[in-house]
């Protein structure tokens, strides 16, 4: 069962609109969340991340919010921009469980100019 | 700079031939990983250290096999390659899951 969720497999949006990307988890033990950003034929790099214990974190033009009580949270970029096109995935980690982070299927999303 | 190095970034091999995947870290990190992507998106767990001399299995089952005997070496083999095993392979470290993960940039492989 997966416990980290991005619904969405792909997300296209216009330059200099807002970007939403949005990630579901089950396990309430989940105590923290990152989110990485992949080009095609490179590594995953990370772009955010949000601890439990708040609801929003912001670093310039993206901010993660986060709802713990409907298990949720979302990507914000705003503006988007054409290099932001990328496949962005959602990981959770829990200071009480195994050591691994658990990551989404992944986001594409496409910023069109 | 990159922390994590993988090489080589692209690989094109035949059939039936045995092939390390090599990733090293400068980081001093204990944990370990080795992911493999399809074009499909999604990042599959195939194999992780927690130390040295310590390797478990992933979620994925693989037929690749890993080994530890330093701290900042963690190569991927295959014994006999096979067009199933064509595929994007990424390495990462971390100190701990709460920090997050480091990936190097990955390699490319494609048997023919």
């Amino acid at each position: 069962d997966q416990q980290v969720k991005q619904n969405s497999p792909s997300l296209s949006v216009q330059e200099g609109r807002i970007s939403i990307l949005n990630c579901d988890y089950t396990n309430s033990m989940f105590d923290y969340f990152l989110w990485y950003k992949k080009y095609p034929a490179e590594g995953p790099t990370f772009l955010i991340s949000i601890s439990s214990i708040k609801d929003k974190n912001e670093d310039g033009r993206f901010t993660v919010f986060l709802n713990k009580s409907a298990k949720h949270l979302s990507l914000h970029i705003v503006p988007s921009q054409p290099g932001d096109s990328a496949v962005y995935f959602c990981a959770a980690y829990s200071q009480g469980g195994s050591e691994k982070l658990v990551f989404g299927k992944g986001t594409k999303l496409t910023v069109n100019p | 700079e990159a922390d994590i190095y993988q090489t080589p970034r692209y690989l094109v091999i035949g059939t039936g031939k045995k092939i390390t995947l090599e990733c090293s870290q400068t980081m001093g990190h204990d944990k370990m990983y080795w992911y493999q992507q399809d074009p499909g998106m999604e990042l599959h767990l195939i194999h992780y250290s927690y130390g040295v001399n310590s390797t478990e299995k992933g979620d994925l089952s693989s037929e690749s096999t890993v080994s530890r005997i330093r701290t900042e070496h963690f190569p991927l083999t295959l014994e006999s390659a096979r067009p199933s095993h064509t595929s994007q392979y990424l390495c990462a470290s971390s100190e701990s899951g709460r920090n997050g993960y480091t990936f190097g940039s990955g390699t490319r492989l494609t048997v023919v």
